[in-house]
């Protein structure tokens, strides 16, 4: 079975843009999250979804949105990029609803460069 | 405020020997506590978890040990290899939320 898939794998914009990243979820998982990392540090949370309803938002400006679709696939939407929005944006998945105990799985990421 | 730390950026160790990885949380309603490896340009691999009701899970050369009332977890990988090299990042979540806190990462290398 596929992993977490993700598109495009490198992005290069300039400020200003807008950016829309794309996820599958591994075959028959319903929850989507999004993360950015930037180098140097861990993983942040930016958006959660289940069931393509927003079931958790992290702190991040409202330039960014996400949302899924009824195959679950997922697109995370970023307006007006600045130049430290340059990071790896991760997706991960998993397999139940977005509270309890809930392994995620990981993508292979989308590096985003702002110039 | 990095309710997440890992407070040893790298880590070298002899291969063959065992690599030790901590992680210091400070949420006390952090109840799932997961370990991922990560090589560059890939995603982070799932490597163990364990859930707060237990003190130790073991898989193959990885064993996580909790320890609550510190608020500390620990990976140990026995015996280490050089395609362990990698960053570790030591993740936590709350039944509430589901979503994932992220240490900074610990650099392992492994050498031959």
């Amino acid at each position: 079975d596929a992993g977490v898939t993700q598109s495009p794998t490198h992005l290069i914009k300039t400020r200003g843009q807008h950016v829309t990243l794309r996820c599958s979820p591994i075959s028959g998982h319903k929850s989507v999250s999004w993360y950015q990392q930037v180098l140097g540090q861990g993983p942040q949370f930016i958006f959660q979804y289940y069931e393509k309803e927003e079931r958790g938002r992290g702190n991040f400006p409202d330039r960014f949105s996400a949302r899924q679709f009824p195959n679950y696939s997922s697109e995370l939407n970023v307006n007006a990029l600045l130049l430290g929005d340059s990071a790896l944006y991760l997706c991960a998945s998993s397999n139940r609803q977005t509270t309890g105990k809930v392994t995620q799985y990981f993508g292979p990421g989308t590096r985003l460069l702002v110039l | 405020d990095q309710q997440v730390k890992q407070n040893s950026p790298s880590l070298s160790v002899q291969e063959g020997r065992i690599s030790i990885l901590n992680c210091d949380y400070t949420n006390s309603m952090f109840d799932y506590f997961l370990w991922y490896k990560k090589y560059p340009a890939e995603g982070p691999t799932f490597l163990i978890s364990i859930s707060s009701i237990k003190d130790k899970n073991e898989d193959g050369r990885f064993t996580v040990f909790l320890n609550k009332s510190a608020k500390h977890l620990s990976l140990h990988i026995v015996p280490s290899q050089p395609g362990d090299s990698a960053v570790y990042f030591c993740a936590a979540s709350a039944s509430n939320t589901g979503k994932l806190i992220f240490g900074q990462g610990t650099t392992l290398q492994v050498k031959p």
